[in-house]
């Protein structure tokens, strides 16, 4: 039963170009998300989060963007550059004993040069 | 100074066997925990320690258990190894607020044959 879904196994972008991963979700109860950059034989690292009370978030190149109503959340990046590539995780909490992650299957992201 | 460690990185055992994961954190946080990553990448919640007591304990199975000598320190002995346990094991870690992200090691790959 999984929570938190990302349905695009794989996502290929030409350097510069906008990257838009993608990241749905059943659990209504879920108020804070976030996204994870994972490179190979690393662990997964924080990138940005958005709380249930914002729509957008921005840091730089990286834009969270969440529709509640939908139950969707979207990673851009503009510009894309090749050493974005790597496996985007989204994860998402509510207020329970713990304050675990859920977490996405994840995307793996290619920039091409 | 590494933030989150996890030794060992990589870990080649048979079936059978008893074998620990030992993980560190430096960042003063209170809230630790093991997340498995399978085959088929998905990220999942094991256990959730803060400040040495057990918190979270997904449906694992009872030869998985984790053991916290200190805040600091969150180490997962496995016993009975079997060849389903093959999977990289990612420690991590949380600082005191809500909306803090999850710090995590750089995985022990597990590989029982």
């Amino acid at each position: 039963d999984q929570q938190v879904k990302q349905n695009s196994p794989s996502l290929s972008v030409q350097e510069g170009r906008i990257s838009i991963l993608n990241c749905d979700y059943t659990n209504s109860m879920f108020d804070y998300f976030l996204w994870y950059k994972k490179y190979p034989a690393e662990g997964p690292t924080f990138l940005i989060s958005i709380s249930s009370i914002k729509d957008k978030n921005e840091d730089g190149r990286f834009t969270v963007f969440l529709n509640k109503s939908a139950k969707h959340l979207s990673l851009h990046i503009v510009p894309s550059q090749p050493g974005d590539s790597a496996v985007y995780f989204c994860a998402a909490r509510y207020n329970n004993a713990g304050n675990m992650l859920t977490f996405g299957g994840g995307t793996r992201l290619m920039v091409k040069p | 100074d590494t933030a989150v460690s996890q030794t060992p990185k990589y870990l080649v055992t048979q079936m059978g066997n008893d074998k620990s994961i030992k993980c560190e954190q430096n960042l003063g946080h209170d809230t630790m925990y093991w997340y498995k990553q399978d085959s088929k990448k998905f990220l999942k919640i094991m256990f959730s320690y803060n400040n040495k007591e057990l918190i979270i304990n997904e449906t694992v199975p009872n030869r998985f258990s984790p053991k916290s000598p200190d805040k600091a320190h969150l180490n997962l002995h496995i016993n009975s190894l079997e060849l389903g346990d093959s999977a990289v094991y990612f420690c991590a870690s949380m600082g005191g607020y809500y909306n803090s992200p999850l710090h995590f090691g750089n995985g022990t790959r597990l590989t029982v044959t």
